[in-house]
């Protein structure tokens, strides 16, 4: 059963373009809600995170935007760069067992100059 | 690059084997998870080791087992290996106590033929 969908698949986005990627959960237990970003060969690392109580985390060119009744939550990603082309996952966990994390499919960006 | 070691970084085994894969935490951290990877896959979470005791087993079979170490580090163990088990086998490590953000290492790959 996966507890956390993602869409798109993959996505091509232009050089200084927004890269749109939105996921849902469906377990109202989960309240840490991490991004991760993985390049080729590298194991992931998390990008930026947020807890329902918040509906908008921005960190640099990276914004995530949570709608807590609708259980969907988005990353867009502002001028988007080459050096940005990766696999994102999003992800969900309790707070208690922040660590033990259900990872969404994942999402394939390339950025083209 | 984060402080996650994990050996060997790639290994070919036949049906029917036992493997043992192996990680060092990030100095200072207490916790390490473990995750399986499939090709074009989000990771899914295998089992977690906090303080050399279990402390939480996603959805896979009895054949998947661990330890952890006085130092920290940690082993994954398979038994009777399927060539579904071919995949990314990444740790993970994190001070629990202070809830700190995990650490990715890059990862194992195993294919079993």
């Amino acid at each position: 059963q996966q507890q956390v969908k993602q869409s798109p698949q993959s996505l091509i986005v232009q050089k200084g373009g927004i890269s749109i990627i939105n996921c849902a959960y469906e377990n109202t237990a989960f309240d840490y809600f991490p991004w991760y970003q993985q390049f080729p060969g590298k194991g992931p690392a998390l990008l930026i995170a947020i807890r329902p109580d918040v509906s908008e985390k921005k960190e640099g060119r990276f914004t995530i935007s949570f709608n807590k009744s609708a259980k969907q939550f988005s990353l867009h990603i502002m001028d988007s760069q080459p050096g940005d082309s990766a696999t994102y996952f999003c992800a969900a966990s309790s707070e208690t067992s922040y660590d033990k994390v259900i990872f969404g499919p994942g999402t394939s960006l390339s950025v083209i100059p | 690059e984060t402080g996650v070691t994990q050996s060997p970084t790639h290994l070919i085994k036949t049906r029917g084997q036992q493997v043992t894969l192996r990680c060092s935490s990030q100095s200072g951290h207490n916790t390490v998870s473990w995750y399986q990877q499939a090709l074009g896959q989000g990771p899914q979470f295998i089992f977690q080791y906090y303080r050399e005791e279990e402390n939480g087993r996603g959805n896979f079979p009895p054949r998947f087992s661990g330890l952890q170490f006085p130092n920290y580090s940690s082993e994954l163990n398979v038994n009777a290996l399927e060539l579904d088990d071919s995949a990314l086998y990444l740790c993970a490590s994190s001070f629990r106590d202070r809830g700190e953000t995990q650490y990715f290492g890059p990862g194992t790959r195993l294919l079993v033929l």
